[in-house]
């Protein structure tokens, strides 16, 4: 089944405490990119990248870290979550082709409570 | 960047009465949009999308019309039933893709 996953699904940290959330997809698609959601904002993008070892930042990237050293995975780490970035977040991912991106698969989300 | 904007944030439409949601944007050459739906709880998935060539795509009750000189385009939902509340996002994809903040759409019985 096509799909994209994320992990965990909720998680409640501390202050300062690293922490990673995991995206993967298997559907071989270029473009994948991490997006937070919060009421009254929409969507907003925090990270893309549209290839392997390709990454630029979107429109909220501060305290936010991304990698692609494989194509299907695309975690996002943040090395010290604050307060302010307790936020539902979403991983997506898509064809890209000619500069567009195509359909976006997002996944489940990840509920984050930074205390 | 690209530059969405959408309307109206919320609408309230009677079951059966059709709701219309409308996005702007600012970069001439985007030539892609989609539309997305986010029921409660629930990842947004596309529900419709349309390519610059063409200037209107319809999928039973769901429609999307384009006017690129004016910069902007619609969803049109016809005949609307309750399991239509959901929010809404256009999006305008360009490197970085740019969602409208949303528009919650709530169906009277």
């Amino acid at each position: 089944e096509a799909q994209v996953t994320q992990n965990p699904r909720y998680l409640i940290t501390v202050t300062g405490k690293k922490l990673t959330v995991t995206c993967s997809q298997n559907m071989n698609h270029e473009y994948m990119s991490w997006y937070r959601q919060d009421p009254g904002l929409g969507l907003r993008q925090i990270y893309y990248s549209m290839n392997v070892e390709v990454t630029d930042k979107g429109d909220v990237p501060e305290g936010y870290k991304v990698s692609r050293k494989e194509k299907r995975n695309f975690p996002l780490i943040l090395e010290s979550p604050s307060p302010n970035q307790t936020s539902l977040y979403f991983c997506a991912s898509s064809l890209y082709q000619r500069g567009i991106q195509e359909t976006q698969y997002f996944g489940p989300g990840t509920r984050l409570l930074v205390l | 960047g690209e530059n969405v904007e959408q309307h109206p944030s919320t609408l309230s439409v009677q079951e059966g009465d059709s709701a219309v949601i409308k996005c702007t944007y600012s970069d001439s050459a985007s030539n892609y949009f989609p539309w997305y739906k986010q029921e409660l709880g629930k990842r947004p998935q596309l529900i419709i999308d349309i390519r610059s060539n063409v200037g209107e795509k319809k999928d039973q009750r769901i429609a999307v019309t384009l006017n690129k000189t004016a910069k902007h385009f619609s969803l049109h939902i016809t005949e609307t039933q309750p399991e239509d509340s959901a929010v809404y996002f256009c999006a305008a994809p360009g490197e970085k893709l740019t969602f409208g903040t949303g528009t919650r759409l709530t169906i009277i019985p």
